[in-house]
C-alpha cells in the first residue's frame, strides 16, 4: 500500500525549533520530489517547500525562506522539515505529499502532524 | 500575481451539476489540479492535468480550462461530494506552488 506516515509534530514555544520527519512506503521514494504542504486551523491548504527526488533542488514559500529546510534520506525512505524561529502563524496541520509536478499535482497525501507554536 | 482566487462557497441540489471556478494569472501558463477535502480528512486529488481522474475518483467530476479561469465541474453531485474544494497550481516564476483558498461545497 502506497502511504505516507507523519511524525513529530507537538506544541513548541515561540522562537523554537522542530523536527518533522514523513515515512514514505509502497513505492520508489527516491524517484519522487516530495513536498510539505500545511494548513492553519480553519483556514486554506497552504504548499511550503519541495524537493527533487535526490535532494539537489529545494524551493520555499517566502513566509519560511531562511527559517525551515526541507531534506530527505533516500535510503531510510524519509522526508524531513526542519522548523526553526517559528512563530504563531506557522501553527498549522503539516501535510507531506508526492508531487509529480504541476502537470500532475500532489497524488498522495500524509495523514498530517499538528505543529503548535504558543507560549 | 501569484494568487489563485475561488468562490467561497456555492450550493448545489442533489443530482445537479455545479461549477467551481479558480482564477489566476497563472493559469494561462499552468494547468490546475483539484483536491476534494472532508472535514478531518487529507487532501485527495480528483483532477490533474487538462482533464485527468486519477484511479478511483467517479467520472461525475471533470475539469477545464479557458484563459486564466479553471474549472471543476460535478455533473450529478451526491451527497458525499460535499467537502471543500481546492485548486492548485505553478505561480509565475514556476518554482513555487500555490493553491486557491478553497470553495465550499454544500449539497442540498
Amino acid at each position: 500500500e502506497v502511504q505516507l506516515v507523519e511524525s513529530g509534530g507537538g506544541l513548541v514555544q515561540p522562537g523554537g525549533s522542530l523536527r518533522l520527519s514523513c515515512a514514505a512506503s509502497g513505492f520508489t521514494f527516491s524517484s519522487y520530489l516530495m513536498s510539505w504542504v500545511r494548513q492553519a486551523p480553519g483556514k486554506g491548504l497552504e504548499w511550503v517547500a519541495n524537493i527533487k527526488h535526490d535532494g539537489s533542488e529545494k524551493y520555499y514559500v517566502d513566509s519560511v525562506k531562511g527559517r525551515f529546510t526541507i531534506s530527505r534520506d533516500n535510503a531510510k525512505n524519509s522526508l524531513y522539515l526542519q522548523m526553526n524561529s517559528l512563530r504563531a502563524e506557522d501553527t498549522a496541520v503539516y501535510y507531506c505529499a508526492r508531487d509529480l509536478g504541476y502537470y500532475y499535482g500532489f497524488d498522495i497525501w500524509g495523514q498530517g502532524t499538528m505543529v503548535t507554536v504558543s507560549s | 500575481s501569484s494568487e489563485l482566487t475561488q468562490d467561497p462557497a456555492v450550493s448545489v441540489a442533489l443530482g445537479q451539476t455545479v461549477r467551481i471556478t479558480c482564477q489566476g494569472d497563472s493559469l494561462r501558463s499552468y494547468y490546475a489540479s483539484w483536491y476534494q477535502q472532508k472535514p478531518g480528512q487529507a487532501p485527495v486529488l480528483v483532477i490533474y492535468g487538462k482533464n485527468t481522474r486519477p484511479s478511483g475518483i467517479p467520472d461525475r467530476f471533470s475539469g477545464s480550462s479557458s484563459g486564466n479561469t479553471a474549472s471543476l465541474t460535478i455533473t450529478g453531485a451526491q451527497a458525499e461530494d460535499e467537502a471543500d474544494y481546492y485548486c492548485n497550481s505553478r505561480d509565475s516564476s514556476g518554482n513555487h506552488y500555490v493553491f486557491g483558498a478553497g470553495t465550499k461545497v454544500t449539497v442540498l
